[in-house]
């Protein structure tokens, strides 16, 4: 079975600073991760993804995610927030030696404070 | 290139009321999904294609019925509305690698 945390409801950041949204998984094979944001009453949009490689993934609109298997976490991130940054993110996992069907986590509403 | 399209954006409904909502994808994906997002609650899955002519049920399909009506699109149809179905409905497509493309969404209060 396969299943993803996001262990924060809310993340508040001021603009210019540093930001990590939170995300740990588990997997029974090796996993596919995902990132996406959601701007108020729009769909999702795909950030960024790990499949294999490089642990250090970079995404659209300057954020990064870093692999970490031994923690089993996929943290998002961002040296220098901005407000409109704000808006709720979503991790997604899929274990490769499972179900193609991605399990998302509850989402995390990132607030960045100007 | 429109990616995912639904419609209606926006429904309201009587209980016991039916409507279908409509998906389209013009990116020649094979898999697509419907989902249901409630506050607190992320995304849940209802109903999947892996394939043109393939459905299955996912996490919460009671109360749902989904065609695969061709590779495009993938309808979600509601037999009789309840209040418990008031939700925002999002459709998704599936590209390489999994990562999943959505369309706008279709808010829908049942009263």
């Amino acid at each position: 079975a396969q299943s993803v945390a996001q262990p924060e409801d809310q993340v508040n950041v001021a603009e210019g600073n540093p930001l990590t949204v939170k995300c740990t998984y588990s997997v029974s094979g090796n996993p596919y991760l995902f990132w996406y944001v959601q701007y108020p009453n729009r769909g999702l949009q795909f950030l960024l993804k790990y499949i294999t490689g490089d642990n250090l993934v970079k995404g659209s609109y300057g954020f990064e995610a870093e692999f970490n298997k031994s923690q089993t976490s996929f943290h998002l991130k961002k040296p220098s927030a901005l407000v409109s940054d704000s808006a709720l993110y979503f991790c997604a996992v899929r274990d490769t030696g499972g179900s193609y069907i991605p399990t998302f986590g509850r989402g995390t509403s990132l607030i960045v404070h100007p | 290139n429109a990616g995912v399209t639904q419609t209606p954006k926006f429904q309201v409904l009587k209980t016991g009321q039916s409507m279908t909502l409509q998906c389209a994808q013009d990116m020649n994906h094979n898999s697509m999904y419907w989902y249901r997002q409630d506050p607190g609650m992320g995304l849940r899955l209802i109903y999947y294609s892996a394939s043109e002519g393939t459905t299955d049920k996912g996490e919460v399909p009671n109360g749902y019925n989904v065609s695969r009506l061709n590779k495009r699109e993938f309808s979600l149809r509601l037999e009789s509305a309840a209040p418990s179905q008031t939700s925002v409905y999002f459709c998704a497509s599936t590209g390489g690698y999994n990562e999943q493309f959505f369309g706008p969404g279709t808010r829908l209060t049942v009263l």
